[in-house]
């Protein structure tokens, strides 16, 4: 079956820190890939999308590229600040549903001043 | 604003006690989902409705039942609650055929059932 592992967290960092949480997939075929965003007490956000192999998603300083080869998604962000705080979801469509997301575990991440 | 929107925001239930949430969206989508978040799970699909008067199992339907009352609204019912069911509750909704623009959530229902 499809399904999504993403690193544990929390992960914690300083300010101005780089930022890379691990994603990887397993889905036949050529899935969506997502990466969304949930601040505290609030719902899920879109952060950024693929569609197709060796696309890059990026949006508010983060990037993923989508690799088929190593089926994987990683976010990355090259300086951090506080207010980038909140839990990151890896997720996929894949070509086989009715566009049913699936979802990682998700990972926390903390920005210290 | 245009959006899902979700009531109530916080709910507390006695185990064995209903309840319905609700849920709308004003973009004219298609397609609606019911998501639970539970600690370190992520979020599961409970059901979901590709289209007005049409809806299907996720991957934990058990224990809901859902509503697709029109194409703006999509309602998740408990009929006895459990304490297993004690989760944030989140709608979603997204366009048809469009699979690579992903949903729009709302803010989530907090329940807890005691």
């Amino acid at each position: 079956g499809n399904s999504v592992t993403q690193m544990e967290g929390p992960v914690t960092l300083s300010e101005e820190a780089f930022l890379t949480i691990n994603c990887t997939y397993t889905a036949t075929g050529y899935p969506s890939l997502f990466w969304y965003v949930q601040y505290p007490g609030e719902g899920l956000q879109l952060l950024l999308k693929a569609t197709k192999a060796d696309d890059k998603g990026s949006n508010k300083g983060f990037e993923a590229t989508y690799r088929k080869e190593t089926t994987s998604f990683h976010l990355e962000k090259g300086s951090v600040q506080v207010s980038d705080s909140a839990v990151y979801f890896c997720a996929l469509i894949p070509t086989d549903s009715w566009g049913k997301l699936q979802f990682g575990a998700g990972t926390q991440v903390v920005v210290t001043p | 604003n245009a959006g899902v929107t979700q009531t109530p925001k916080f709910q507390v239930l006695k185990t064995g006690q209903s309840m319905t949430l609700q849920c709308a969206q004003d973009m004219n989508h298609n397609s609606m989902y019911w998501y639970r978040q539970d600690p370190g799970m992520g979020l599961r699909l409970i059901y979901y409705s590709a289209s007005e008067g049409t809806t299907d199992k996720g991957e934990v339907p058990n224990g809901y039942n859902v509503s697709r009352l029109n194409k703006r609204e999509f309602s998740l019912r408990l009929e006895s609650a459990a304490p297993s069911q004690t989760s944030v509750y989140f709608c979603a909704s997204r366009p048809e055929g469009l699979y690579n623009y992903g949903y729009t959530f709302g803010s989530g229902t907090r329940l807890t059932v005691v």
